[in-house]
């Protein structure tokens, strides 16, 4: 079955810093979503990227959708302490009515 | 957020009992989702909905049954529960197919002694 990955499971950084957080797919993507979930809370969604290579921007947030479609990356420019929770992205493949979750990557700030 | 809630939010049971966890909706979504969320795991599906009594299995759906009779309400059911059920349960809303995003639920802690 499709598997997404994502690296690193944990990262502290300290406020200011930058951060990335990988997503890897066993296959291809017909689009990719990205969730925050703060500590003790919900999934709530940020952003859908759909076509091979594309990039969006959300404030210090920037979000790539990889050519081959199987892979993605967040980045967070100059972090601060709201940044904190967990970061996943989720993918759909071919005709399959569900979404499928990466692992996570927690990100943990502090001043 | 979204018109979504789960009942109960968290729940004590023994192993061997009955558990049924609801999901009710006011968005009048067609897609429900039932997600568990353990460490190191990420979210796993477990069943999921694209109507009225339609429903498929998720990743991680032994163990687990569901139904959905009316739009608006989507519940899971551990017909005997187990330890290994202990976590916390999501439920999610979607309005398109392949797309879009999803909506969670507050969540359910669940915790088989």
């Amino acid at each position: 079955g499709q598997q997404v990955m994502q690296i690193p499971q944990y990262q502290h950084v300290q406020e200011g810093e930058d951060f990335t957080t990988y997503c890897n797919s066993s296959t291809t993507l017909s689009n990719i979503q990205w969730y925050k979930q703060r500590p003790g809370g919900h999934p709530v969604f940020l952003i859908q990227l759909v076509k091979s290579g594309e990039v969006k921007k959300q404030k210090r947030l920037t979000f790539q959708f990889g050519e081959a479609k199987k892979n993605s990356s967040l980045h967070i420019t100059a972090t601060q302490t709201t940044d904190v929770g967990t970061y996943f992205c989720a993918g759909f493949t071919g005709t399959a009515s569900k979404l499928t979750f990466g692992t996570g990557t927690r990100l943990q700030v502090t001043l | 957020d979204a018109g979504i809630t789960q009942s109960p939010r968290h729940k004590v049971t023994e192993t061997g009992t009955p558990v049924t966890l609801r999901c009710h909706q006011t968005e009048n979504h067609r897609y429900m989702y039932w997600y568990r969320q353990d460490p190191g795991h990420g979210l796993r599906l477990i069943h999921y909905s694209y109507g009225v009594k339609d429903t498929d299995k998720g990743e991680v759906s032994d163990g687990y049954s569901v139904s959905r009779s009316k739009t608006e309400d989507f519940l899971l059911t551990l017909e005997s529960a187990t330890s290994s059920q202990t976590s916390v349960y999501f439920c999610a809303i979607g309005a398109a197919l392949l797309a879009g995003e999803l909506f969670f639920g507050e969540g359910s802690r669940l915790t088989v002694l």
